[in-house]
């Protein structure tokens, strides 16, 4: 089973709101990644987390805060957004060690108004 | 650093024939691995296939096989028997195995593939 699942699958929020994107995993890996893609383009790496500590955060900016609550679930918390943020946010998972092969999940697709 | 090349933004090919997708690579380190995605239009990352630096089999994972060339750096997907359900956007991957930032995956710019009936 190399199931990532992402909820919601659409997201539209305003510049004010706060929600939250959520990743599941159960295939027991204990590195998670949220990644931003625009359209056309590849993805940009956001955030990893690594045995349930945040490992790297590449510069993003702080209205994007991610939590990591236990080994298979991975959030990333939104708020004070703006239009360019709207893009398709991917989380994937890997084993911590070997071809640590990433897994990604469905996406959200983010729309910022 | 490294870097990931595919050259082609688009391409088309007829329903059952075979189509190779390409992928250069530039690392300096001895011990990477590659990986391709692919993309189609509802947005997620399906994962394909692997080589690996030291491998010294090309890798094949059904219709999927890599022409793995490591002296000329280049990684190339071929796809046989292609299908209308392979119509999507192909990613080519690198990860380092030895480095600070050996979480990380370099992506390619991404290969727009469209199998036509």
């Amino acid at each position: 089973d190399t199931e990532v699942t992402q909820t919601p699958k659409h997201l539209v929020m305003g510049m004010t709101n706060k929600k939250s994107l959520k990743c599941e995993q159960h295939m027991g890996h204990r590195a998670m990644y949220w990644y931003k893609q625009k359209a056309k383009k590849p993805p940009e790496l956001m955030f990893v987390y690594s045995y349930e500590k945040l490992s790297i955060n590449e510069s993003v900016p702080s209205r994007f805060s991610p939590e990591c609550p236990n080994s298979s679930l991975l959030n990333l918390h939104l708020h004070a957004l703006q239009p360019e943020d709207s893009a398709l946010y991917l989380c994937a998972s890997s084993q911590e060690r070997g071809r640590e092969t990433q897994y990604f999940g469905p996406g959200t697709r983010l729309l910022v108004l | 650093a490294q870097k990931i090349t595919q050259t082609q933004p688009g391409m088309f090919v007829q329903e059952k024939e075979a189509v190779t997708l390409d992928c250069t690579y530039d690392t300096s380190d001895p011990s990477y691995g590659l990986f391709w995605y692919k993309q189609p239009s509802s947005g997620e990352m399906i994962f394909l296939i692997y080589q690996g630096s030291y491998d010294q089999q090309n890798a094949t994972e059904g219709r999927y096989s890599l022409n793995f060339q490591k002296a000329r750096k280049s990684a190339n997907l071929v796809i046989s028997a292609s299908q209308l359900g392979d119509s999507a956007m192909y990613f080519c991957a690198m990860r380092l195995f030895f480095s600070g930032s050996a979480r990380q995956l370099t992506f390619g710019s991404g290969t727009q593939l469209t199998v036509l009936p």
